[in-house]
């Protein structure tokens, strides 16, 4: 059975720090992931997408995917307290075969 | 809620009674997902159709789960007969061919009593 883990939080940082949120994926065939940020409410929204090993960089976001390890991280710079959302890892094979979503991590930033 | 129209945004209905879901991806797609999130199970996929086609639907919860795509532009979930258990947030969301990234609708709150 295919798994993404994610600790469920709450992750608390002050405004101005790094937040960092992990994942782990258990489907070693795994080709694409995602982190999609969802508020309180609202329907999960994409912020990041990451293909290859490395990091990916946009904005105050940066994705960071270690296969090897099975492993994504996503990192937001100077967080916000906009930022305070559950965080939903989601991982996928190729050719629009349906996402694997880990339950969230919960991000509370404090001003 | 790039592109998808779900209806209605909130549904009260009491354990017994049928419930109709309603999706209409209003931007170009090739695939179409049905969704249920819960506090305890998280994000599940229920089924999803390529080209109004249902392709798995192992994700349905049982046969009181029904789903359909008569279009491009259209596809219902439907419970019959509703129990409290089914109580969820159900979201649609889209993909295209040329890219796996799903855009989500903004969700259906049921509650059953």
């Amino acid at each position: 059975q295919k798994e993404v883990e994610q600790n469920s939080g709450p992750l608390s940082v002050p405004e101005g720090a790094i937040a960092s949120l992990n994942c782990t994926y258990s489907d070693r065939g795994s080709q694409s992931f995602f982190w999609y940020r969802q508020y309180s409410g609202k329907s999960p929204e994409l912020i990041m997408s990451i293909y290859s090993n490395g990091d990916k960089e946009d904005g105050r976001f940066t994705a960071q995917l270690n296969k090897a390890s099975q492993y994504v991280s996503l990192l937001i710079r100077d967080s916000q307290p906009s930022d305070s959302a559950t965080y939903l890892c989601a991982v996928g094979r190729s050719g629009n075969t349906p996402l694997v979503f880990g339950k969230g991590t919960r991000l509370s930033v404090i001003a | 809620d790039a592109g998808v129209i779900q209806s209605p945004r909130h549904e009260v209905t009491e354990m017994g009674q049928e419930v109709t879901l309603r999706c209409k991806p209003i931007s170009g797609h090739d695939y179409l997902f049905w969704y249920r999130q819960t506090m305890m199970r998280g994000l599940e996929l229920l089924i999803y159709f390529n080209n109004n086609v249902p392709i798995d639907d192992s994700g349905m919860p049982e046969d009181r789960f029904s789903a359909k795509m008569p279009n491009a532009s259209f596809s219902t979930l439907k419970i019959q007969p509703s129990e409290p258990r089914d109580s969820a947030v159900y979201f649609c969301a889209i993909a295209t061919g040329s890219t796996d990234t799903q855009y989500f609708g903004p969700g259906t709150r049921l509650t059953v009593l």
